[in-house]
């Protein structure tokens, strides 16, 4: 079956500008977690969707960092105002069950640079 | 707080030569291990889990990883590499009934001829 995708591959934008990116889950996957990769780092918890429940959203850096997620459908992050600091591949995750022993399933990300 | 080290940014390595990929990690509550792999242009995937019981815990691809709870690690090894492991190798742990994972740095893995 088809993995998690994730669109666009390779985003470049201007600093200021918004950007808006774009994760598929496997069906019917009740959770999804976004994750940033800086250059060099490990991956950084943003932002985790289960089912309906109210997402946790303890990671998002700063409020101009936002995501949605409807039902156990697609998610999108969204980037306002964007700063290079921003630049980083940004990964999306699903799991079949909302449990902590669960496997994370990973979409090959989102490469953001900011210039 | 919860936190994983991954002591080693870079381990290169000769084909067929044993190797060791260090975690740490620190948490005040139980918790479940994870490796996982990012091949080169590709997502990451699971090598290998630690939930319960035995700690010694067989992945994919012939690696292995022991929890050593005293010692607050969960090192992975393989013991006779080959070029297609050169990869880079995330440990994460996930806490007892908290839907959160934390990740490692990574370790890239260079397996040479």
């Amino acid at each position: 079956g088809a993995g998690v995708s994730q669109s666009p591959s390779n985003k470049v934008t201007e600093k200021g500008k918004d950007v808006e990116l774009r994760c598929d889950p496997i069906s019917g996957h009740t959770a999804l977690y976004w994750y940033r990769q800086r250059l060099g780092q490990g991956l950084e918890f943003l932002i985790y969707f289960q089912g309906n429940s109210a997402p946790d959203k303890s990671g998002l850096p700063s409020d101009r960092f936002s995501a949605e997620r409807t039902g156990e459908s697609v998610s999108t992050l969204t980037i306002q105002r964007t700063q290079q600091e921003d630049s980083a591949v940004y990964l999306c995750a699903s799991t079949p069950l909302a449990v902590s022993t669960d496997t994370q399933y990973f979409g090959p990300g989102t490469r953001l640079t900011v210039l | 707080a919860q936190s994983v080290t991954q002591l080693d940014s870079q381990v290169p390595v000769f084909e067929e030569a044993p190797v060791e990929l260090r975690c740490n990690y620190s948490s005040s509550v139980s918790v479940y291990l994870f490796w996982y792999v990012q091949y080169p242009n590709q997502g990451l995937q699971l090598l290998l889990k630690y939930l319960s019981g035995s700690t010694l815990v067989k992945g994919i691809n012939g690696f292995e990883a022991e929890f050593n709870k005293s010692q607050t690690s969960f090192h992975l090894r393989k013991p006779s590499v080959h070029i297609s492991d050169t990869a880079e190798y995330f440990c994460a742990v996930s806490l007892y009934n908290f839907n959160k994972f934390y990740f490692g740095s990574g370790t890239k893995l260079n397996v040479k001829p």
